[in-house]
């Protein structure tokens, strides 16, 4: 399983554009990249899944480069309602044997 | 987008008492499903995969009779906590994998459990 490094904590302000980068430097070759939200006690929410270079839906873009070993989601304009914890997850969804195994997340805090 | 439900939504009981948590999908069928725990501050730890009509297989240190998962059906898993300790106070989160999808996992609302 591949294991995930993002940074504990960021913060930024209400309009801002935030980048969190998550590392996977043992992504297998039918590993997808998954992002996840989740605000205090909820369970977590799909943002955005990718596999290579770039993915765009309508609350975030996920950049991916050639070797796949990083990614990073792109939360534009952000706003209060953004604070939350963020997930960087790797795995094949295509896989019955796949199984999502959680880092320690980034806890975003976004400031008026 | 798929739903997955959970219930009891927060549950208070005593030491020593069994507590059974439900998850299902609502409008998809879910060949497998995971249940995690998370702490305050913490991230999701997966405790066991659970696999429609199977035994349900357990990540390591997870005591399998102590979480007693049951998935008797593609739309309904169940988690019980066995003779409950107040160290087993934590928040419960159920997933989903819908066999024909995309996206990897839906996640349930979660479950507050405190035992007092």
């Amino acid at each position: 399983l591949a294991k995930t490094t993002q940074p504990i904590s960021m913060d930024s302000y209400e309009g801002q554009e935030v980048n969190i980068t998550c590392s996977h430097n043992n992504i297998a070759t039918n590993d997808y990249i998954t992002w996840y939200q989740q605000f205090p006690s909820q369970g977590p929410r799909f943002i955005i899944q990718g596999y290579k270079t770039k993915v765009t839906n309508e609350v975030a873009s996920l950049f991916i480069p050639a070797d796949r070993k990083s990614s990073t989601l792109s939360l534009p304009r952000v706003s209060l309602s953004d604070t939350a914890v963020y997930y960087c997850l790797v795995g094949d969804p295509y896989s019955s044997a796949s199984k999502i195994i959680f880092g320690s997340g980034t806890r975003l805090s976004i400031r008026p | 987008g798929a739903v997955v439900s959970q219930h009891p939504s927060w549950v208070i009981c005593k030491s020593g008492t069994s507590v059974k948590i439900e998850c299902r999908s609502l409008d998809f069928q879910a060949t497998t499903m995971f249940w995690y725990r998370q702490f305050p501050k913490q991230s999701l730890m997966l405790m066991a995969t659970s696999n429609e009509g199977s035994k349900a297989t357990y990540e390591q240190g997870v005591e399998k009779d102590k979480f007693l998962i049951n998935h008797a059906s593609l739309t309904l898993s169940t988690l019980t906590v066995t003779s409950a300790h107040p160290e087993d106070s934590s928040f419960y989160i159920c997933s989903a994998r819908d066999r024909a999808g995309q996206e990897t996992q839906y996640f349930g609302p979660g479950t507050r459990l405190l035992v007092l």
